[in-house]
């Protein structure tokens, strides 16, 4: 079956300081791939996919994703964190013959200044 | 525009109401879901319709009863819920069915039911 997972809970940064969150994901072919970001209180706001192609992913806000098949990892970052992006990062992947989305546990990012 | 609207935005419920949430999207989109979202965890779909069917009931209890009148809107219709069912819940829409298909989420509505 598949599944999502993202290793880190919670991560704390300084404004200004580069970021990396973690995803690995567990399927037989290649996923279609997506990270979204969740506010507190508000829906999910896509911040880019993967479907196939460039391995490098630029996203909206400054962000950027890299599939690396050998190691089913699709990691999101960002090389210089803003408060604003302090929110809930979700990691999730999509079977090509399906409607569902399988998404991680989440990642909650904290940005002190 | 990508613009997924749910309504309320918040509501509380006693354990005997029907109430009904209400999704919109006018971005042609075919495929159109549902998900519950407890507190500090992923979003788990409940339901999808595509082409203004039901294609994907997971599992979900009777209490939650979906309906879709047209392509532009979803409705959830809610009876003799449980105070477990109180979360945050989703509505999604894409163009359509399968995978490579971008789901565009609404903010979705607060849902307390006492």
């Amino acid at each position: 079956a598949q599944s999502v997972t993202q290793p880190d809970i919670h991560i704390t940064v300084s404004e200004g300081a580069s970021l990396e969150l973690r995803c690995n994901y567990s399927y037989g072919a290649t996923p279609y791939l997506f990270w979204y970001v969740q506010s507190p209180g508000q829906g999910l706001q896509l911040l880019l996919k993967y479907f196939s192609g460039d391995t490098l992913v630029q996203g909206i806000k400054g962000f950027e994703a890299e599939f690396k098949r050998s190691q089913s990892s699709f990691n999101l970052r960002k090389p210089s964190v803003h408060w604003s992006d302090a929110a809930e990062y979700f990691c999730a992947v999509q079977t090509y013959n399906t409607d569902k989305l399988i998404f991680g546990t989440g990642t909650r990012l904290q940005v002190f200044p | 525009d990508t613009e997924v609207t749910q309504t309320p935005k918040h509501l509380v419920m006693g354990m005997t109401n029907k109430k009904s949430l209400k999704c919109e999207q006018h971005m042609g989109h075919r495929a159109m879901y549902w998900y519950k979202q407890k507190a500090k965890k992923p979003p788990e779909l409940m339901f999808v319709y595509s082409y203004e069917k039901l294609s994907i009931n997971e599992s979900v209890p009777s209490r939650f009863s979906p309906e879709c009148p047209n392509s532009s809107l979803l409705n959830l219709h809610l009876h003799a819920l449980q105070p477990e069912d109180s979360a945050l819940y989703l509505c999604a829409s894409s163009q359509g069915e399968g995978g490579k298909n971008i789901q565009y989420f609404g903010a979705g509505t607060r849902l307390s039911v006492l």
